[in-house]
């Protein structure tokens, strides 16, 4: 089992800011995954973070614009940079514990870009 | 490369009635995982349920029931006598061996009348 708490629950921000979303796990943890969900949406894939290494980041998504920390198997951080409306999403950061097991969810950070 | 299909977009229904969301799969590998999660307007996602492809019993939680059929690559979830409460997107998702990252469907946005 895995408890997350991941802060902010939300936001409001300007265009042209950054907002970093910090996700704490519970326990020690290998793989943490950042995933977006638009409007409506499911949930896509942003970049999977690793302890020790650069994160490795899914189509569609670059380091500049989503960089990523993970300084210890507990703790990561997602940075969403030079914002515009367009990232107007929920942030969700997961941990897995084993291959084919459940994710684990952090409650998600609604951001609005104004 | 794996898909999951949930082609129900919106159901909308009356307490008390049942309703089957369906889920439609798509893998060459043949150890797979299932899942169903929840995410209810507070937006976490909840864990419902991981079946794997070498269990096709189906699965009875309360008023929640689960039905894998690989014959037809399809794993099913009902619920019975909906609740108000029951009002959530549901997200269907498939993970392949040896892999800790799951392919979500699109979702089903389930609203539940009183």
């Amino acid at each position: 089992s895995a408890v997350i708490s991941q802060k902010p629950s939300r936001d409001i921000c300007q265009r042209g800011t950054s907002l970093t979303i910090q996700c704490q796990v519970d326990s020690q943890v290998t793989m943490m995954f950042w995933y977006r969900q638009q409007p409506g949406q499911s949930l896509t894939l942003i970049a999977t973070a690793n302890q020790g290494s650069e994160a490795t980041y899914e189509s569609g998504f670059v380091i500049d614009k989503f960089p990523i920390s993970r300084p210890n198997l507990t703790f990561s951080t997602l940075t969403v940079s030079n914002m515009s409306p367009e990232d107007s999403s929920i942030y969700l950061c997961s941990v897995a514990l084993g291959f084919g097991e459940k994710l684990f969810f952090g409650s998600g950070t609604q951001l609005s870009v104004l | 490369a794996q898909k999951v299909t949930q082609a129900q977009t919106e159901i909308s229904v009356v307490e008390k009635e049942d309703v089957t969301l369906d889920c439609v799969y798509e893998t060459r590998d043949t150890t797979y995982y299932l899942f169903w999660y929840k995410q209810p307007p507070s937006g976490e996602l909840v864990f419902l349920i991981r079946r794997n492809s070498f269990d096709e019993q189906n699965e009875i939680s309360g008023r929640y029931s689960w039905n894998f059929q690989k014959s037809t690559s399809s794993f099913n979830f009902t619920i019975t006598a909906s609740q108000v409460v029951d009002s959530a997107v549901y997200f269907c998702a498939l993970s392949v061996g040896g892999s800790y990252i799951p392919t979500f469907g699109r979702g089903t946005s389930l609203i539940v009348h009183p």
